[in-house]
């Protein structure tokens, strides 16, 4: 079974920083795929960047980027620059892979909150 | 970006009424999902669907709850009869597949605030 896990419940930083959220993973496929989404205070969900596991480079989007650690199954979301409006809760999600069992269902970790003070 | 659209935003029913939520997806979208999220936590795995059927579900989704996208219009959830513990929010979400079979990222509504009384 899939499991994903954020630990920092809640992270504080300044604007204009650079903010890395941690997020770890568990599944028993070979092939899978890493998203991170956000909720703003609205309770909208934004998706922001993905990973696929059989890419060694890192995803970088904007100024979101991931640092993706395969051994150790872990997918950081980095956030460069930080904005006021990057005040969120932040959730790291899972899809396995695109095999006949597989229905495109996402894992959500709990989430952590960013706040991003001036 | 693309935009998946909830109606209601909230709905206040007694324990024991029928609820429909209604989701209108991203036009050329052919996958389509809800998902659960109580406060303050994660959001859960509801159902999936996709051609007129339901590809998967979860635990969550109990006897009392049902999809459907009749005509290609709205997919909807509907909770017959509600209970306590469904009060929640409900995300509907909808996705394309890969050029290369992939399941391709998926996007939400807005949610829906279900109030079970």
């Amino acid at each position: 079974a899939q499991k994903v896990t954020q630990t920092q419940t809640s992270i504080s930083v300044m604007e204009k920083t650079t903010v890395t959220m941690d997020c770890v993973y568990e599944t028993q496929d070979s092939s899978y795929f890493l998203f991170w989404y956000k909720q703003t205070a609205s309770g909208e969900i934004v998706f922001l960047i993905r990973q696929d596991s059989y890419k060694k480079e890192n995803a970088t989007v904007g100024h979101y980027s991931l640092n993706f650690q395969k051994p150790k199954s872990s997918i950081g979301l980095i956030i460069t620059a930080t904005q006021i409006e990057d005040s969120a809760v932040y959730f790291c999600a899972m899809r396995e892979g695109n095999t006949g069992a597989n229905t495109g269902k996402l894992t959500f970790g709990h989430g952590t909150i960013l706040r991003v003070h001036p | 970006g693309p935009k998946v659209l909830q109606i209601p935003s909230h709905q206040i029913i007694d324990m024991g009424q029928m609820v429909t939520l209604n989701c209108d997806p991203v036009s050329n979208h052919l996958y389509f999902y809800w998902y659960k999220q109580i406060l303050g936590q994660q959001m859960e795995f509801l159902v999936n669907f996709y051609n007129g059927k339901v590809m998967e579900k979860s635990k969550l989704f109990k006897d009392q709850f049902s999809v459907e996208r009749p005509d290609g219009s709205y997919f909807t959830l509907k909770i017959q009869p509600t209970a306590l513990e469904d009060s929640a929010v409900y995300f509907c979400a909808s996705s394309l597949r890969d050029w290369g079979g992939d399941y391709a990222e998926q996007f939400f509504g807005p949610g829906t605030r279900l109030t079970v009384l």
